[in-house]
């Protein structure tokens, strides 16, 4: 079964940049009909789709965070990664990766990790 | 950008039925707007319980169903289970970006 698991620094200062990876085990990223996906959770949005790459590197970025937002995926070790810059109290809460399928008839989220609290503060 | 709306609490009884709704401030949900339900417990990441307005997966319990009800996205629960107490969110797409609503808390009590 597709396992996600993210990894990365849990506390973040101010004005510099968030960096997340997620690792995917038991399938192989390299998927043509898989969106690797960044979501997130704070208080103050509830649930947020923050991007999603293609095995190939084709992005999209949510418009909200756009000009914050790099993902990269790296199919060598089967993982994805997000990049937030010029972070702020706002960016604090829960990040999960995901894969959103990307069929004509299956658009679903269906595998998440298990997410991971980032703490932006100084 | 879109802005979706759900109920923001809901209380059902125990082997009751009841439908949420999610709502879209651009217009009527379609089957192109992918409509998905999501369950989240506390301290859990969210489950995925229905894709396209009305697919489940294979962990999906059938007392789940999802359609497309004036002009929203809806789930419904029957025979409610004590265990189905959680947050629920929808997501749609809607104008080239994914959009998660604001979540239904559901008691049941």
């Amino acid at each position: 079964q597709l396992q996600l698991q993210e990894s990365g620094p849990r506390l973040v200062k101010p004005s510099e940049t968030l960096s997340l990876t997620c690792t995917v085990s038991a399938a192989s990223i390299s998927s043509s009909t898989s969106c690797w996906v960044w979501i997130r959770q704070t208080p103050g949005n509830g649930l947020e789709h923050i991007g999603c790459l293609y095995y190939n590197g084709n992005p999209y970025y949510n418009p909200s965070l756009k000009s914050r937002v790099t993902m990269s995926v790296d199919t060598s070790r089967d993982q994805f990664s997000l990049k937030l810059s010029s972070v702020t109290a706002a960016d604090t809460g829960v990040y999960y990766c995901a894969r959103h399928r990307a069929t004509a008839t299956d658009r679903s989220i269906d595998y998440w990790g298990q997410g991971t609290l980032v703490t932006v503060s100084s | 950008q879109t802005v979706v709306t759900q109920e923001p609490s809901l209380t059902v009884s125990p082997g009751g039925t009841v439908t949420l709704t999610c709502a879209s401030s651009t217009g009527a949900v379609t089957s192109g707007s992918h409509a998905s339900w999501f369950q989240q417990r506390p301290g859990q990441a969210p489950r995925s319980l229905i894709y396209n307005t009305n697919n489940k997966h294979s962990w999906t319990p059938a007392r789940f169903s999802g359609s497309l009800l004036g002009g929203k996205a809806a789930l419904t629960l029957s025979s409610v289970q004590p265990e189905d107490e959680a947050e629920y969110w929808c997501l749609l797409y809607s104008g080239d970006a994914w959009v998660f609503g604001g979540g239904t808390k559901l008691t049941v009590l």
